[in-house]
């Protein structure tokens, strides 16, 4: 199916474990974000990737791990899942340049709602 | 770092009215900005973008302004509809790459 697809939708973890969330995008999209949402912060941005083999950091990185090898793929990682990590984790993906100011227009998959027990 | 300020309270408004929402912006004037709706369960889907030179852009029964003098942006929805309740985003880029960063979004009940 066309689109970008998060998995898994939700997650119950324990402290201390390794998550990974999986993220799939099918137009070749260059740009891919992760986000996570919480109350009274809105979506803040954690990591995002220019392209395969080019990734940086957000406003809160720590604690998260991403990689892309391959462009319609960017899993996140969190090494050691810590009770504040508990949130939704959206992906995103977008076209560089698209309309005439090079604006990035966001694609959000349907989200990974963790819990950190 | 530029920051974006949305009104936290929800907007409850009867059917047929105008919504407004307002979103803030702290620092420097951006490029563009966005708006986005998000539903309850899913992720923000994209609405409207409107550049630094363009005061008004429509969409339908939708309405974006941006005043850089006021670092202000005004969403509007006209003879709004329950259909129309739902969180809606403000984004704006910030830093390279053009990423963007959110505001914390307005909720908005319309009610029949």
């Amino acid at each position: 199916d066309a689109g970008i697809t998060q998995s898994p939708r939700y997650k119950i973890t324990e402290t201390g474990r390794q998550v990974t969330l999986m993220c799939h995008q099918t137009w070749s999209h260059s740009y891919m974000f992760w986000y996570r949402q919480d109350l009274g912060h809105g979506l803040r941005l954690i990591y995002y990737s220019a392209a395969a083999d080019i990734t940086d950091k957000g406003e809160v990185p720590d604690g998260y791990v991403v990689s892309r090898s391959k462009t319609e793929n960017f899993p996140l990682t969190l090494e050691s899942a810590t009770r504040s990590q508990t949130s939704v984790y959206f992906c995103a993906s977008s076209a560089p340049g698209q309309g005439a100011s090079g604006a990035n227009v966001l694609t959000f998959g349907a989200g990974s709602r963790l819990t950190v027990l | 770092s530029q920051k974006i300020e949305q009104n936290s309270e929800a907007l409850n408004i009867q059917e047929g009215k105008t919504a407004t929402l307002t979103c803030n912006y702290t620092n420097y004037s951006p490029a563009y900005l966005q708006w986005y709706r998000q539903d309850p369960g899913r992720g923000p889907v994209f609405l409207l973008l409107i550049r630094e030179n363009e005061k008004e852009k429509r969409k339908e029964r939708l309405k974006v302004t941006f005043d850089t003098t006021l670092k202000q942006s005004l969403f509007h929805i006209t003879a709004s509809q329950p259909a129309d309740s739902a969180t809606y985003l403000c984004a704006l880029p910030s830093g390279g790459y053009n990423k963007l960063i959110f505001g914390a979004g307005t909720r908005l009940a319309v009610h029949p």
